[in-house]
């Protein structure tokens, strides 16, 4: 079955970076398919981050992420990245991939979230 | 950007229908899904496009979408329905997917 397996917790200090991968198993990357980044803070929404077509390599992000979000991929083994620089406390949050089936469609499924902590 | 609008909290009996709304401008031309998130887990598709069921949802999720408000209703509510849930919709300005805040489902 189509599953998404994330990159293990991590811990950063301020300013640092943080690079969380996402394997994709029961499904081919292709043109059709795109990778979304979502995380939630503590007790928070979720908030939308990003795109990648892993076909293409062609990325979308919100705004208030650009210049931050870095999201890459390697077919060769079904994985996505999303890394994230200058990293400070508020950016501590759960991080989610999702597979979304044409840009536009819904996000199914989920990775199981990594939690990254940002804390001196 | 599109911005989505969730009450905080609905609260419903057992057995009873529980609705939940998203409000946007003009949100009934877009496409929306929902989803559902239980404490500590990854969020779950309930409803896509509007009004489409994945496999294995139950048929007491149902959608509507029309005019300025969206509408995930819930029939026959069960406790295993408490969590948290969230609307999304494309926003074809922006080729982003904006989530709503969120509605805290609570079965009394």
């Amino acid at each position: 079955q189509v599953q998404l397996v994330q990159s293990g917790a991590e811990v950063k200090k301020p300013g640092a970076s943080v690079k969380v991968s996402c394997e994709a198993s029961g499904f081919t990357f292709n043109a059709a398919y795109y990778m979304h980044w979502v995380r939630q803070a503590p007790g928070q929404g979720l908030e939308w981050m990003g795109w990648i077509n892993p076909y293409s390599g062609d990325t979308n992000s919100a705004q208030k992420f650009q210049g931050r979000l870095t999201m890459t991929r390697d077919p060769s083994i079904s994985t996505v990245y999303m890394e994230l620089s200058r990293l400070r406390s508020d950016d501590t949050a759960v991080y989610y991939c999702a597979r979304v089936e044409s840009v536009a469609g819904p996000s199914d499924p989920w990775g199981q979230g990594t939690l990254v902590t940002v804390s001196s | 950007s599109y911005v989505l609008t969730q009450p905080p909290s609905v609260s419903v009996a057992p057995g009873k229908t529980a609705r939940i709304t998203c409000g946007g401008n003009n949100i009934g031309i877009k496409s929306i899904h929902w989803y559902q998130q239980k404490p500590g887990q990854a969020p779950v598709l309930v409803i896509y496009y509007d009004s489409d069921r994945p496999s294995g949802i139950p048929e007491r999720f149902s959608g509507s979408n029309s005019g300025n408000t969206a509408t995930l209703t819930i029939s026959r509510v069960e406790a295993g329905d408490e969590a948290d849930y969230y609307c999304q919709v494309w926003d074809s300005s922006s080729d982003h997917p904006p989530f709503g805040g969120g509605t805290k489902l609570t079965v009394l």
